[in-house]
């Protein structure tokens, strides 16, 4: 079956420190995987997303960037992190067909501060 | 693109009574309307979805309806719990791929009060 991890759970970082969110996803090859920003617990702000190795879209010019190195691998990154940053971090696989369904990593809660 | 937009922001109901979550989108190519629920500090997970050949679905306690001519859809819980209180969010899709695979509502916290 196919499941998907995002580590850590929660980071506190310092502002102007840099940032790593490691997603993977396991039991499928090729996957589509996104990158949401959740505030305040509510809507799911779309960051990135990528449909293959090497290939990001952004969808909001920000402190952030992702990359792609291996297939099953989705990462978010920062140089340098801004109060702003600080929110509910979520990786998703969608499995694309008929019905497709998303599939999201458990989250991280960054703080910066 | 498509444009979901979602009602209410917020919705407290007690134990027992029924709770509504309506969406409307824009693009009439959209044929499917899947329903996410998120638990606090957790990712979203689907909870039950429709078809556009559909105009309802039940599974236990939730249904969904769906409006194809009025391109609204909606979310029934009823006999809500406390382990029903969590953020809601509908989505439409039809079929692409990229940025527009899913687009999301804003999302409805639902509080079941005991």
């Amino acid at each position: 079956s196919q499941t998907i991890h995002q580590w850590p759970a929660t980071l506190v970082q310092p502002v102007g420190s840099p940032l790593s969110l490691e997603c993977t996803v396991e039991g499928t090859s090729n996957p589509n995987l996104y990158w949401y920003r959740q505030a305040a617990g509510r809507g799911l702000q779309l960051l990135f997303y990528s449909v293959g190795i090497g290939q990001i879209s952004s969808e909001v010019p920000q402190n952030l960037s992702a990359s792609r190195p291996q297939d099953r691998q989705f990462i978010l990154s920062s140089k340098k992190l801004l109060l702003s940053d600080s929110g509910f971090y979520l990786c998703a696989w969608f499995k694309q067909g008929a019905r497709t369904e998303a599939f999201f990593g458990q989250g991280t809660r960054l703080t910066v501060v | 693109g498509e444009n979901v937009e979602q009602h209410p922001s917020t919705l407290s109901v007690q134990e027992g009574d029924s709770a509504v979550i309506k969406c409307t989108y824009s693009d009439s190519a959209s044929n499917y309307f899947p329903w996410y629920k998120q638990e606090l500090g957790k990712g979203p997970q689907l909870i039950i979805d429709i078809r556009s050949n559909v105009g309802e679905k039940k599974d236990q306690r939730i249904a969904v309806t769906l409006n194809k001519t009025a391109k609204h859809f909606s979310l029934h819980i009823t006999e809500t719990q406390p382990e029903d209180s969590a953020v809601y969010f509908c989505a439409a899709s039809k079929g692409d791929t990229g940025r527009r695979a899913l687009t999301f509502g804003s999302g409805t916290r639902l509080q079941v009060q005991p």
